[in-house]
């Protein structure tokens, strides 16, 4: 099983300032994929195939990487910007999940 | 457009099964897998696994063989998924999702399994 581990586990932003979310995989993937998930809700892809920007998410939002290390940016916060961050991988079985990145806003 | 609707909460005791649904509709029902991810309370994403509701295929994460049993009504366009043996390890929230290759496009908006006496 292809383990995603993200980091930080937990950060704060201010308005304005730039968020970058990390997600390292224990073996080689083809792509990367980004959820945001809000309190009581069901996750949203932000992110899919890496870097490409889902229908509807702001261009502040950009993924990159490539190997084992992904990453998430957010380049300039906003408050609706906190929430839970999650990354996924399916290029082997079991499709995995990252442990999940909490943003808050400062 | 895409809708995936779940069933409502379910307070079930330990031992006993459940079995939760997600009606699909806006997309053909039979061209698309439907997975199942569970979200423990304060945790993380874990994948369960997916039917085909086209022929009934299904992948589990073997993990949750035993546990989980996915069936699909194509009369109804309506997807299961039934827990066997409810611990309170069990109790989480259950989500149906559609994907489009590789990733979740379309997300139900989750079913409240809570196990206790």
């Amino acid at each position: 099983e292809i383990v995603l581990t993200q980091s930080p586990t937990t950060t704060a932003a201010s308005p304005g300032e730039k968020v970058t979310i990390t997600c390292l995989a224990s073996s080689s993937v083809s792509n990367m994929y980004w959820y945001q998930q809000k309190s009581g809700a069901s996750p949203k892809l932000l992110i899919y195939s890496t870097s490409s920007l889902a229908s509807g998410v702001p261009d502040r939002f950009s993924g990159s990487g490539s190997g084992t290390s992904y990453s998430l940016t957010i380049n300039t916060m906003e408050a609706e910007d906190a929430a839970t961050y999650y990354c996924q991988q399916w290029s082997s079985n079991p499709l995995t999940f990252g442990s999940g990145t909490k943003l808050e806003i400062k | 457009q895409v809708q995936l609707q779940q069933s409502g909460a379910e307070l079930v005791k330990p031992g006993s099964s459940v079995k939760i649904s997600c009606k699909a509709s806006g997309y053909t029902f039979t061209s698309y897998d439907m997975h199942w991810i569970k979200q423990q309370p304060g945790n993380g994403l874990e994948w369960i696994g997916w039917i085909y509701p086209g022929n009934g295929n299904t992948k589990y994460n073997q993990k949750f063989n035993g546990k989980a049993t996915l069936t699909a009504d194509k009369s109804s366009s309506t997807a299961y998924m039934q827990l066997s043996s409810l611990t309170s390890e069990d109790s989480a929230v259950y989500f149906c999702a559609r994907p489009r290759a590789n990733w979740f496009a379309y997300w139900g908006q989750g079913t409240l399994v809570t196990v206790s006496s």
